[in-house]
């Protein structure tokens, strides 16, 4: 099993450009969540997901979208870059809640 | 909105010294509560994930153990080694958009072991 695969690792992006961060997983998990870590603030959540085609919205969503068409894909878009959203950002799935979440090895963003 | 708080914010300890830190979590709507140890440039990992009021874990020279009902969680590590250096982030099942299938994760408490 590869657990959960997020690409790409590094990326730099100029304001008002978009991109989407891909996460992948291959456990079957129902549950996928996208956080971004700044310092100071741990991890904060973006959007997740209980389900293929259930999305909502965590405590820093503006500026991020999000689909879930499948069970293993969770890829997050940004719309317009903007020098707020650099960060490092990961992706987490699991099966339950009472189950330990996984972690990608993450993706660190720098916009211009 | 779930509130997860942990102290201390940072810990330095020798080589050798057993420790403990703090996760305070809202006991109402109890669900589960996480333990996750995360080192310099890489991702989170699991240690533990407690259900019931009660509970202990342990794996090697770490434990946890668990009140639910006055919410909060220890989290022991017993002769600290230099290779526990790292983050450790307790996060319990929030409520953002009605659901509970997200985690809220506290800030974390920094552990630095000096040789």
């Amino acid at each position: 099993n590869a657990g959960v695969t997020q690409t790409p690792k590094f990326q730099v992006l100029k304001t008002g450009q978009s991109m989407t961060l891909q996460c992948a997983q291959d456990m079957n998990h129902e549950y996928m969540s996208w956080y971004r870590q700044d310092p100071g603030m741990g991890l904060r959540l973006i959007h997740y997901s209980v389900g293929a085609g259930i999305t909502d919205q965590g405590e820093v969503p503006n500026g991020y979208n999000v689909s879930r068409s499948t069970t293993e894909d969770f890829p997050l878009r940004l719309l317009s870059a903007a020098p707020s959203q650099t960060s490092v950002y990961f992706c987490a799935s699991s099966y339950s809640m009472s189950q330990p979440q996984h972690f990608g090895d993450g993706t660190r963003l720098s916009i211009l | 909105i779930l509130n997860v708080e942990q102290s201390p914010q940072s810990l330095h300890v020798q080589e050798g010294d057993s420790t403990n830190f703090t996760c305070s979590f809202p006991s109402s709507n109890f669900y589960a509560l996480h333990w996750y140890r995360w080192e310099t440039a890489k991702s989170p990992e699991a240690l533990f994930v407690m259900t019931l009021n009660g509970d202990e874990k342990k794996k090697g020279r770490i434990s946890a153990t668990l009140n639910t009902k006055e919410g909060y969680s220890y989290l022991y590590i017993k002769g600290s080694q230099p290779e526990d250096s790292a983050t450790y982030l307790c996060a319990s099942p929030g409520n953002y958009g009605g659901s509970q299938g997200n985690l809220i994760f506290g800030k974390g408490t920094k552990l630095s072991v000096k040789p």
